[in-house]
């Protein structure tokens, strides 16, 4: 079992331009969240995909979404990228949404924007 | 709202030392307290969760209600140990938010000769 695997692992974009992350979860796991963190912060919640919907949301703009799809790997979109918007992005994922379970996480995305 | 402090960014003991990483927590219901950890190069993983009152790799952490804390501890330092601590909460089963954690901001554990 990879466990949760992320793509790409470092990625530099421009102001104003769009990106996708890209996460796999860990074999027999059906719920995948987003965390944002930015440089000697610890991780912020943005969302959380079960079942292929939108199940709970951080306070983050709308310029952040998501997609789950059928084999319940997700994409994470951010669009009109700010500087502000440079940070690791991890995937976690578990086994349940209801339940309090130990969540998995990928090595994450380094996105830098110029 | 939530809310998890970790007073302590960096924290450095002599190995054989003891230790105690300081997390404390706001939020009115039941929460669920975790440690996750970060060593060098690698994923954050689960370190441990006070639901299960397990002792992972020496450490041991007591949920305080009272004081609205979750310290986490250990007798003895190791070299091994020197990593990034995170404390986390979550709302609890049932709440409909059960999976989703709030981190604090860190504390890197450095254990020296």
């Amino acid at each position: 079992d990879a466990g949760v695997t992320q793509s790409p692992t470092h990625l530099i974009k421009t102001r104003g331009q769009q990106v996708t992350l890209r996460c796999s979860p860990k074999s027999g796991h059906d719920t995948v969240s987003w965390y944002q963190q930015a440089l000697g912060q610890g991780p912020q919640f943005i969302f959380q995909y079960y079942e292929e919907e939108e199940r709970q949301r951080g306070n983050f703009p709308d310029r952040f979404s998501g997609h789950q799809f059928p084999n319940y790997s997700s994409e994470l979109n951010v669009n009109a990228l700010l500087l502000g918007d440079s940070a690791l992005y991890l995937c976690a994922s578990i086994p349940s949404l209801e339940l309090v379970e130990e969540a998995f996480f990928g090595q994450g995305t380094r996105l830098t924007v110029v | 709202a939530q809310r998890v402090t970790q007073p302590e960014k960096l924290l450095s003991v002599f190995k054989g030392a003891p230790v105690e990483l300081k997390c404390n927590y706001s939020y009115s219901g039941s929460p669920e307290l975790f440690w996750y950890v970060q060593y060098s190069r690698q994923r954050l993983q689960l370190l441990l969760r006070h639901i299960s009152r397990e002792s992972i790799k020496g450490f041991t952490a007591d949920l305080n209600k009272g004081e609205t804390s979750f310290h986490l501890k250990k007798p003895f330092a190791q070299e091994e140990d020197s990593a990034m601590y995170y404390c986390a909460l979550s709302e609890g089963w049932g709440t409909g938010t059960a999976s989703k954690l709030t981190f604090g901001t860190g504390t890197r554990l450095q254990v020296t000769l």
